[in-house]
């Protein structure tokens, strides 16, 4: 039971590139999350999907895309990376109903656009 | 909107001494959850508690207590002689309406860095 895995874990791209960062969970949850942590501004929620095909934006969505095609995968995209994206991205799961309502959270990626 | 201030930045304490760590919440909800998360120096985030909003029973876990006053908006987390293995960032957060699933988001506070130095 690996919990929530992310993919890759440090990346450095130049600006303009694009790349998907991967989140796997393997606890069958049906919420995910994707956050963005940068100094002096805590965890910020930039997209997240209740299910299966259906995803939202949060906080910060701009710049990035998401996808949910299989319930154990969030994937998240940077179509045309700009230095304001570089950050810690953390990926999240946490259960429908029924409790407990916390939420885990994978290890980590951190990005850097030059 | 739902909001988390953790005014408290960074905190600097000596080993064993006691330490306070405040967080303050703002909801228009009367259901909701509080959360705990811990970010040692390697980078992850690790759960430490939650506590709904109908439950204002203080918690005690090892050297960790939680102090829930909904009079006041504030969950703060204490931890009882302090050991350098708890220097970290500590995150409180809130969650809305969790059995609604557009509500169910996490709203964290900006984080307090606490240093334990030997």
């Amino acid at each position: 039971n690996a919990g929530v895995t992310q993919t890759p874990k440090f990346r450095v791209l130049k600006t303009g590139q694009s790349m998907t960062l991967l989140c796997a969970q393997d606890m069958n949850h049906e919420y995910m999350y994707w956050y963005r942590q940068d100094p002096g501004m805590g965890l910020r929620l930039i997209h997240y999907s209740v299910g299966e095909g259906t995803t939202a934006k949060g906080e910060v969505p701009d710049g990035y895309n998401v996808s949910r095609l299989k319930k154990q995968n969030f994937l998240l995209g940077l179509e045309s990376a700009a230095p304001s994206q570089t950050s810690v991205y953390f990926c999240a799961s946490r259960r429908l109903a029924g409790g407990p309502y916390e939420q885990y959270f994978g290890p980590g990626t951190r990005l850097t656009v030059t | 909107a739902q909001k988390v201030t953790q005014a408290q930045t960074e905190i600097s304490v000596v080993e064993k001494e006691d330490v306070t760590l405040d967080c303050v919440y703002e909801t228009r909800d009367t259901t909701y959850y509080l959360f705990w998360y811990k970010q040692p120096p390697s980078g992850e985030l690790v759960f430490l508690i939650r506590r709904n909003s109908f439950d204002e029973q203080n918690e005690i876990s090892g050297r960790y207590s939680w102090n829930f006053q909904k009079s006041t908006s504030s969950f703060n987390f204490t931890i009882t002689a302090s050991q350098v293995v708890d220097s970290a960032v500590y995150f409180c957060a809130l969650s809305e309406s969790l059995l609604t699933g557009a509500n169910s988001k996490l709203t964290f506070g900006k984080g307090i860095t606490l240093s334990v130095r030997p």
